[in-house]
């Protein structure tokens, strides 16, 4: 069975630019989380989906954020216009049932914005 | 705002003896706790998750949990060079708000062959 897969693994943009992130989870699992950690910080919730509907979307920084999970399946996090400290590694995890219990996470996409 | 605390280590263990990772929380209503293995540039991957007081054993592995102390540990036996990660600790916050995990910074763990 695969994992959560993320891509791209890396994405170096310019300051100003959009760049859009892309989760596929776990089929069957509707539960899909975006997290980021910021270089020295600890991993910070952002988003949490519930198949196609936004739970939960307290951590998201701003407006320059937007989060989307078409019908339910893969999800995207774009971002624009990016700003330098938007850089970090952005995570995505998912689960099905009791949601934290079994939370598989991505391998992260490593977002640099100079 | 709710916070999750961890010595950054490195924590330096020799193979085979017992290594003890702490954690500390803000939230005195959390109910949820988790700690989580990430080796370096890969996923964080579950380990263990403790809801009630006491111990909680699993393989190596045992976590600890003291919710009038506010802390949590984790445990490993045996220790193995393979064992060589971070380790983060995470909590499910009480009441409204962000339903996702509140980690700490997590610890370097080093197992010395």
């Amino acid at each position: 069975e695969a994992g959560v897969t993320q891509f791209p693994s890396h994405s170096v943009i310019e300051k100003g630019q959009t760049v859009t992130l892309r989760c596929d989870p776990i089929s069957g699992h509707d539960n899909l989380y975006w997290y980021r950690r910021v270089m020295g910080k600890e991993i910070k919730f952002l988003l949490h989906f519930v198949k196609e509907s936004k739970q939960d979307e307290s951590g998201m920084p701003n407006n320059r954020f937007l989060a989307e999970r078409t019908g339910g399946t893969y999800s995207t996090l774009k971002v624009q216009p990016a700003e330098l400290e938007d850089s970090g590694v952005y995570f995505c995890a998912s689960s099905q049932g009791t949601p934290h219990e079994k939370l598989f996470f991505g391998s992260g996409t490593q977002l640099s914005v100079l | 705002q709710k916070e999750v605390e961890q010595n950054s280590g490195p924590l330096s263990v020799p193979e085979g003896a017992i290594a003890s990772l702490n954690c500390t929380y803000s939230d005195r209503g959390s109910q949820s706790f988790f700690w989580y293995r990430q080796y370096s540039g890969k996923s964080p991957e579950l380990i263990m998750f403790i809801y009630s007081n006491g111990d909680k054993e699993d393989g190596r592995f045992t976590a600890q949990l003291n919710k009038a102390s506010q802390y949590v540990s984790l445990l490993i036996r045996d220790s193995q060079p393979s064992d060589s990660a971070t380790y983060l600790c995470a909590v499910i916050n009480s009441g409204g708000g962000a339903d996702g995990l509140t980690f700490g910074k997590g610890t370097h763990l080093i197992i010395q062959p």
